[in-house]
């Protein structure tokens, strides 16, 4: 049971390059999350999927689009990586019945030139 | 609008001894959740524990424990007996309603366990 895993764990772009974040949990959540943190800033919601086959905007969604793939996987994807996109990546999920738990993925940095 | 408030960046406390974290927020809407992750230098957000704003009794999980002040708009952390390995950032959070998906976080609190 790994959880909750993101790939990779360090990528670096340059600026007008594209690249997927994966991630992928093993515990039949239905609910799944991406956030991203700035130093000195607590977690940003960038997109969540309630659901399998729902997708919604959170806090920061520009530069970024979401795939839910299936139950198990949700991706991040940026199209036109840009500096200010550096951050650290974290991927969560959820119960559908207990929303309050999130679990964590262990996170991507994300360096963009 | 949502809004969470840390006011302390960093915190000592002497190993055994309790400490409390302070947290603020904002909010129009009568029902919503608060929490606290904590992450340590190894970078993974670990959940401590939650409160609904519906909730009578302030919640508790081990040596955590959140006072919860519904009036003041306040949700502190006390850990009790601090240990070593309880150094790490702390954060708090609230979501919208009891339903809700959308969590804002505050700036964290960085606390150091001395020995």
């Amino acid at each position: 049971n790994a959880g909750v895993t993101q790939t990779p764990k360090f990528q670096v772009l340059k600026t007008g390059q594209s690249m997927t974040l994966q991630c992928a949990q093993d515990m039949n959540h239905n609910s799944m999350y991406w956030y991203r943190q700035d130093p000195g800033m607590g977690l940003r919601l960038i997109y969540y999927s309630a659901s399998e086959g729902t997708t919604d905007k959170g806090e920061v969604p520009n530069g970024y689009n979401v795939s839910r793939l299936n139950k198990r996987e949700f991706s991040l994807r940026l199209e036109s990586a840009a500096p200010s996109q550096t951050s650290v990546y974290f991927c969560a999920s959820s119960p559908w019945d207990h929303r309050e738990t999130q679990y964590f993925g262990p996170g991507t940095r994300l360096l963009v030139l | 609008a949502q809004k969470i408030t840390q006011t302390q960046p960093g915190m000592f406390v002497q190993e055994k001894e309790a400490v409390t974290l302070d947290c603020t927020y904002d909010t129009s809407d009568p029902s919503y959740g608060l929490f606290w992750y904590k992450q340590p230098s190894s970078g993974e957000m670990i959940f401590l524990i939650y409160q609904g704003s519906y909730d009578q009794q302030n919640a508790t999980e081990g040596r955590y424990s959140l006072n919860f002040q519904k009036a003041r708009k306040s949700a502190n952390l006390v850990i009790s007996a601090s240990q070593l390995g309880d150094s790490a950032m702390y954060f708090c959070a609230m979501r919208e309603g009891t339903g809700g998906f959308k969590t804002i976080f505050g700036a964290g609190t960085r606390l150091f366990v001395k020995a």
